[in-house]
């Protein structure tokens, strides 16, 4: 089974500080996804990879980047970290099954911003 | 947005009952798929159906699709405690695009 792994279930973090979210997956897949999801309102995509080094903005990418440098690992990364980036977020990988597009999930990173 | 809708949001029903979800979309599909997710979890695919199919089956679930519509429907069975969770519909338009997933219904199966 493809596995994706999120480095960290929990985290608090104060105002202004870096935060990086690590996803590894370990079948090799191109493309990567991070979500964040709120109540109320699912889950909205942040950014996106098609492969190493390749970035694509999704719906909400301000205050977000993302790192790329190898296939099995993408990262979120919060620049300077602000009260209303509280959230779950979630981490993808997507595979072809049977000809369609199907994602596999972390178990996602609950962040809180003090 | 493109984002689809659930109905209903929330879901109340007792052990052994069938638990029926809505999800409807805007425009055109390759296919639809459900997702799970179990409380503080990551999802989980249950189930996919193509544009060109109108029913499909797995285990205990149903998921009809009605493209003149736009929407589709997760049956689930003969209901279980375990099946508590939140169940989302998420549309794939393209083929090459990112799925778009709904806000979802939050199932509770009462034993």
């Amino acid at each position: 089974d493809v596995k994706v792994t999120q480095s960290s279930r929990y985290l608090v973090k104060r105002t202004g500080e870096k935060v990086f979210l690590e996803c590894v997956q370990d079948m090799d897949h191109e493309n990567m996804f991070w979500y964040r999801q709120d109540p109320g309102l699912g889950l909205r995509l942040i950014y996106f990879s098609y492969d190493v080094k390749m970035k694509e903005k999704g719906d909400i990418p301000e205050g977000y980047s993302v790192s790329r440098e190898k296939k099995e690992r993408f990262s979120l990364i919060l620049e300077s970290a602000s009260t209303n980036q509280t959230s779950m977020y979630l981490c993808a990988s997507r595979s072809r099954v049977s000809g369609a597009n199907v994602l596999t999930f972390g178990a996602g990173s609950r962040l809180t911003v003090l | 947005s493109q984002q689809g809708e659930e109905d209903p949001q929330a879901l109340s029903i007792q052990e052994g009952e069938n638990a029926t979800m809505n999800c409807s979309y805007k425009t055109s599909i390759n296919n639809l798929q459900w997702y799970r997710q179990n409380s503080g979890r990551g999802l989980v695919h249950l189930i996919l159906i193509r544009s060109n199919e109108r029913e499909k089956h797995s285990g205990r679930l149903r998921v009809t699709l009605d493209t003149s519509k736009k929407s589709s429907s997760l049956l689930i069975t003969a209901s279980r405690a375990a099946d508590t969770a939140s169940y989302f519909c998420a549309t794939d338009y393209s083929g090459n695009t990112p799925l778009v997933f709904g806000k979802g219904t939050r199932l509770s199966v009462i034993a």
